[in-house]
């Protein structure tokens, strides 16, 4: 079936702008994550959706950073004023639900957001 | 918070058997241990995960000792496609669903 898709590929924005990146989960994935790769870096925690409980927003580093998600269905992330520093790839990722197969997580391609 | 502690990079040859060790001292009681392969330019994709002892499946062996503070991923004879960062994923400790990847082990395989 349809893995995770993420939209834009690519962003190029300039400092200030708002961005929003998309995320499609694997249908049936009640469990949404975000997360942020910096160029060399490891991934970065950023928020986590399960169904309709209240997500985990302890990763977000600003309260520029703010994500939405749909029930159990599309997430975005928004970036508000953006800033040279947020340059990075910015990775969705879905599982089901339960302590064991939230560490299972189906990977997106990402968003590579270039802030000029 | 659990943290992960992984080489930074490691070298080998074709063919030969690759162990990848991973320190989880303060990993909880329900966390689940799982393994990731990076390529460039793409997303993780999940390898093996497993609980506690020895894992396998058709990409790799998992080892887990009895006090679960490590872990070893273990490749059986790399070829040049196995290039690329290995990460050990462990839940914050808190025994909540966020999740903490380490900063990886860049595998490089050599003809």
């Amino acid at each position: 079936g349809a893995g995770v898709s993420q939209s834009p590929s690519n962003k190029v924005t300039e400092k200030g702008k708002d961005v929003e990146l998309r995320c499609d989960p694997i249908s049936g994935h009640t469990a949404l994550y975000w997360y942020r790769q910096r160029l060399g870096q490891g991934l970065e925690f950023l928020i986590y959706f399960q169904g309709n409980s209240a997500p985990d927003k302890s990763g977000l580093p600003s309260d520029r950073f703010s994500a939405e998600r749909t029930g159990e269905s599309v997430s975005t992330l928004t970036i508000q004023r953006t800033q040279q520093e947020d340059s990075a790839v910015y990775l969705c990722a879905s599982s089901l639900p339960g302590t064991k197969s939230s560490y299972e997580q189906y990977f997106g391609p990402g968003t590579r957001l270039t802030v000029t | 918070l659990a943290k992960t502690t992984q080489p930074i990079s490691m070298d080998s040859y074709e063919g030969q058997e690759v162990n990848i060790t991973c320190s989880h001292n303060n990993i909880a009681t329900n966390d689940y241990i799982t393994w990731y392969q990076q390529f460039p330019s793409q997303g993780p994709r999940f390898i093996i995960q497993g609980y506690k002892t020895k894992v396998t499946n058709e990409v790799a062996s998992l080892f887990i000792p009895a006090d679960r503070k490590s872990s070893t991923l273990s490749l059986p004879r790399v070829s040049l496609s196995d290039t690329a960062v290995y990460y050990c994923l462990v839940g914050d400790g808190t025994g909540g669903f966020k999740t903490i990847f380490g900063a990886g082990t860049r595998l490089f395989v050599k003809a």
